[in-house]
């Protein structure tokens, strides 16, 4: 069975720290996809990056960076130079490389990571 | 550029009540999706559309039903409210398998509370 587990549910730094919200995945497949998304207070989902299975490349987006591990099964995510509009509840999903038959798009979500950024 | 719109924001029912949350996407999108959020958790799958005409069950779809008539429209109904259908309800469209082709583009969400 597919499951993501964000062990970290609340999350406070100040503003200028810098900050690692952890994902860990369990999957049975061997080719798979592995997202994060960002939800601010207003609610909506963003996406911020998606990672396959076959790439463990790290990636950096200005401030953001992804460190993607298959050997622990994690793919973490780090805010460096925290600013107070990164406060957010920050979603790692997971779903398979190619969805025949089943739930296409069945994201398998964590329960997310409340990051709160203080000024 | 609206994207993917959900009406309403924000919704109370009644138990046995029986309501239709929207959702409309401009881009052309052949794959769309309903998610519920509930508090402190991701998002679980209620139903998915490949196309219009088909549409499958995902993870949770028990007490929902959907149509697919048009590209551009998906909505989610709910016939007889019940309390544990309170949630967030989150439409999302893609351009193909979002694990393969595009992520899924999310609308803004529907709070709805059943009391």
């Amino acid at each position: 069975a597919q499951k993501v587990t964000q062990a970290q549910t609340e999350i406070s730094v100040v503003e200028k720290e810098d900050v690692t919200l952890d994902c860990v995945y369990e999957t049975r497949d061997t080719t798979y996809y592995l997202f994060w998304y960002k939800q601010p207070p207003s609610g909506e989902l963003v996406f911020l990056i998606r990672r396959n299975s076959f790439d463990e490349q790290n990636e950096i987006s200005g401030r953001y960076s992804w460190n993607f591990q298959k050997s622990t099964s994690s793919f973490n995510f780090t805010i460096t130079a925290s600013q107070v509009v990164d406060s957010a509840v920050y979603f790692c999903a997971l779903t398979q490389f190619m969805n025949y038959g089943g739930s296409q798009g069945n994201l398998i979500f964590g329960k997310g990571t409340k990051l709160s950024v203080k000024p | 550029n609206a994207g993917v719109t959900q009406t309403p924001k924000f919704r109370i029912l009644k138990i046995g009540q029986s309501m239709t949350l929207q959702c409309t996407q401009d881009m052309n999108h052949n794959y769309m999706y309903w998610y519920r959020q509930d508090p402190g958790m991701g998002l679980k799958l209620i139903y998915y559309s490949v196309g219009a005409g088909i549409t499958d069950k995902g993870e949770v779809p028990n007490g929902y039903n959907v149509s697919r008539s048009t590209t551009e429209d998906f909505p989610l109904r709910l016939e007889l409210a019940a309390p544990s259908q309170t949630s967030v309800y989150f439409c999302a469209s893609s351009r193909g398998r979002s694990s393969y082709n595009s992520p899924l583009h999310f609308g803004n969400g529907t709070r709805l509370t059943v009391t």
